[in-house]
């Protein structure tokens, strides 16, 4: 079966601790995406990949740091310089790397720092 | 720049009609997206539209005005499971790379 996984479901961690988030897609699609979802606010895009070995900051890039050394993976580290990094963390996926088709979301990895 | 507006919150109840509002202000638009998205989940895709006019598939249906900046996402025969928030999501214009915009999104509540 196609699609996007992502682990864990669940991540907890202490203040000044960096994590890593995992993000993998079997539907060959180019481009990924990361977002953060609040309460109350829409998704935000954090960075966006068009293209193996290339990303870029999306709105919200400060204390976050990402990857794409496979076509298939695109982590993203929470570094300790993230002030308020609790929240629901969305990795998505579309085919084209334009940013325009239509995007095509893993389960989600709720993060809480303790 | 794009700025997206849904209500907050909608309650109806099962088996009625519900209709779920966007309006939107860009600077370009090239189409609209609708996704569902469960207490917890991620969002899945419901529709696109892109040229003015109604999209049915199946008891969901979603209208597009380009000129009015208007879109809405029409839920018939509602049963409990459709209880979710629903995104809409503006498409950017053709050129370079530009991010789809999410609305903060409507939570939908339906009762007995």
């Amino acid at each position: 079966d196609g699609g996007i996984t992502q682990s864990p479901k669940y991540l907890f961690r202490k203040e000044g601790q960096n994590v890593t988030l995992s993000c993998e897609q079997n539907l060959n699609h180019d481009a990924m995406y990361w977002y953060r979802q609040d309460p109350g606010q829409g998704l935000r895009l954090i960075y966006y990949s068009q293209i193996v070995n290339d990303f870029q900051k999306g709105d919200i890039a400060e204390g976050y740091s990402v990857s794409r050394e496979k076509k298939e993976s695109f982590p993203l580290t929470v570094t300790s310089a993230q002030k308020n990094p609790t929240a629901f963390y969305l990795c998505a996926s579309s085919m084209e790397g334009s940013g325009r088709d239509t995007q095509y979301f893993g389960p989600g990895t709720r993060l809480t720092v303790l | 720049g794009q700025n997206i507006d849904q209500p907050t919150e909608m309650t109806a109840t099962e088996g009625a009609i519900v209709q779920i509002n966007c309006t939107y202000q860009t600077s370009g638009f090239n189409g609209l997206f609708w996704y569902q998205q469960h207490a917890g989940e991620a969002p899945t895709f419901l529709s696109y539209n892109v040229l003015d006019g109604l999209e049915e598939k199946g008891r969901f249906s979603s209208f597009l005005s380009r000129s009015k900046g208007y879109s809405y996402l029409l839920l018939k025969e509602l049963q409990m499971k459709d209880s979710a928030s629903y995104l809409c999501a503006v498409r950017p214009p053709s050129g370079g790379y530009q991010k789809v915009t999410f609305g903060t999104g409507t939570k939908l509540q339906v009762i007995p």
